[in-house]
């Protein structure tokens, strides 16, 4: 079945650092590729997302590209702030099937100290 | 900003005890959904409803469980008879599209269900 697979967390930076969240997936077809942010006491909030190979997704100085190739949808931030402390999750929609049926990874701890 | 908002923030019952988790979608929201997260483990889909029928469940959805709108605002969630791997954070979403068109899912804080 359709599984999405995230890079062991929990992952500590200093504020300006760079960040990487891996995200690999498996599906059939050509699922659409989403991450989600929880902030804390919230509920998950889409960050952004690719619906085609090639697409990127961008919103808040996060991007994600979407890979076929190497069936990934990493995201990245050039410079984390304090407020990006929050926990994501990489998801997809499998081709064919209702887009509220979404497929998450396991979501990752992002901490960033001052 | 909508939001969808759900009740209560954390319920305690005892093992073969009925649950009803309680969800208020956005207002022009016609598609709602039922995930949960087991402590440390992933975000699973339970069920999709539209139209006032379930349009899509998952495995785990089973017999034991059963979702309706029953006022027009609120979407529930009743577990009849509840075990102890019932113990999870249930989040509800809602979205104002469906299927190819859905668009983005807006959840809800969650209701964290602890079974004894």
């Amino acid at each position: 079945g359709d599984s999405v697979t995230q890079m062991e967390g929990p992952v500590t930076l200093s504020e300006e650092a760079f960040l990487t969240i891996n995200c690999t997936y498996t599906a059939t077809g050509y699922p659409s590729l989403f991450w989600y942010v929880q902030y804390p006491g919230e509920g998950l909030q889409l960050l952004l997302k690719a619906t085609k190979a090639d697409d990127k997704g961008s919103n808040k100085g996060f991007e994600a590209t979407y890979r076929k190739e190497t069936t990934s949808f990493h995201l990245e931030k050039g410079s984390v702030q304090v407020s990006d402390s929050a926990v994501y999750f990489c998801a997809l929609s499998a081709s064919g099937t209702s887009y509220g049926k979404l497929t998450f990874g396991q979501g990752t701890i992002l901490t960033v100290h001052p | 900003e909508p939001e969808v908002t759900q009740t209560p923030s954390h319920q305690v019952t005892q093992m073969g005890q009925e649950v009803i988790l309680r969800c208020v979608p956005i207002s022009n929201h016609l598609y709602f959904y039922w995930y949960r997260q087991i402590l440390g483990q992933k975000v699973e889909f339970l069920v999709s409803f539209y139209n006032n029928e379930i349009s899509e469940k998952s495995e785990i959805f089973d017999d034991q469980f059963s979702v309706e709108r029953p006022d027009g605002s609120n979407f529930t969630l009743k577990i009849r008879s509840t075990k102890l791997e019932d113990s999870a954070m249930y989040f509800c979403a809602s979205s104002e599209g469906g299927g190819v068109n859905t668009g983005e899912l807006f959840f809800g804080e969650g209701s964290r269900l602890t079974v004894l």
